[in-house]
């Protein structure tokens, strides 16, 4: 049975920190995606990865195929990035499984 | 910005009533899903729906659950004879391709049962 780990299960950083999310899972996957969930619960697709690294402003994510792990990285972090962070891996096929979330929260 | 559209954003429904979650999907999408998340839990997966039929679906999506696209636009959830533990939010989601494409969600449809 695949799972899907997350650590830290909750963060609290300062605005400006640097942060990591990590993510592991247990079986072979065709993809990983890193979600956002607003407090509102209202969901948001950050990356989708099946190798190597991607950017998108002060985001960041890499995955490792062979270690099975994948990560999360905020830089200068803020108060707006506050959210819960899913990791969702696609299995091939069609399924999805999701990690529980890190909750993050950045104080001003 | 296309986006995927769900409604109701919330209902309120008597256990053993029938309920319809509507989804409109990003136009040019042609994979589309199901997800629940219970209060204070993970996001599951319930359903993946393509070329008209179900391509995948969990062990969650029981008999008392049904998908269909009635029209070229719409994707709807049937939950038959709604439980207490059907309470949670319903997530539609839409892919422009299958095991690469990024998955866009709408905003939730939350269901209270009682």
């Amino acid at each position: 049975k695949n799972e899907v780990e997350q650590s830290p299960q909750n963060l609290t950083a300062q605005e400006g920190e640097f942060i990591t999310i990590n993510c592991s899972y247990s079986v072979g996957i065709s993809a990983l995606h890193w979600l956002q969930q607003h407090p509102g619960g209202g969901i948001v697709s950050l990356f989708m990865l099946s190798s190597g690294k991607k950017k998108h402003g002060r985001l960041i994510a890499t995955i490792n195929i062979q270690e099975k792990h994948s990560s999360l990285h905020i830089t200068a972090s803020h108060p707006r990035d506050s959210a819960v962070y899913i990791c969702a891996v696609r299995l091939y096929g069609q399924n999805f499984v999701f990690g529980p979330g890190t909750r993050l929260s950045v104080l001003p | 910005e296309p986006e995927v559209t769900q409604t109701p954003s919330h209902q309120v429904t008597q256990m053993g009533q029938e309920v319809i979650l509507r989804c409109v999907p990003i136009s040019n999408h042609l994979y589309f899903y199901w997800y629940r998340q219970i209060l204070g839990q993970k996001v599951e997966f319930l359903v993946s729906f393509y070329n008209n039929e179900i391509s995948e679906k969990s062990e969650i999506f029981d008999d008392q659950f049904s998908v269909e696209r009635p029209d070229g636009s719409n994707f709807t959830l049937k939950i038959r004879s709604t439980k207490l533990e059907d309470s949670a939010m319903y997530f539609c989601a839409s892919s422009v391709r299958e095991n690469t494409g990024e998955l866009f969600f709408g905003e939730g449809s939350r269901l209270t049962v009682l």
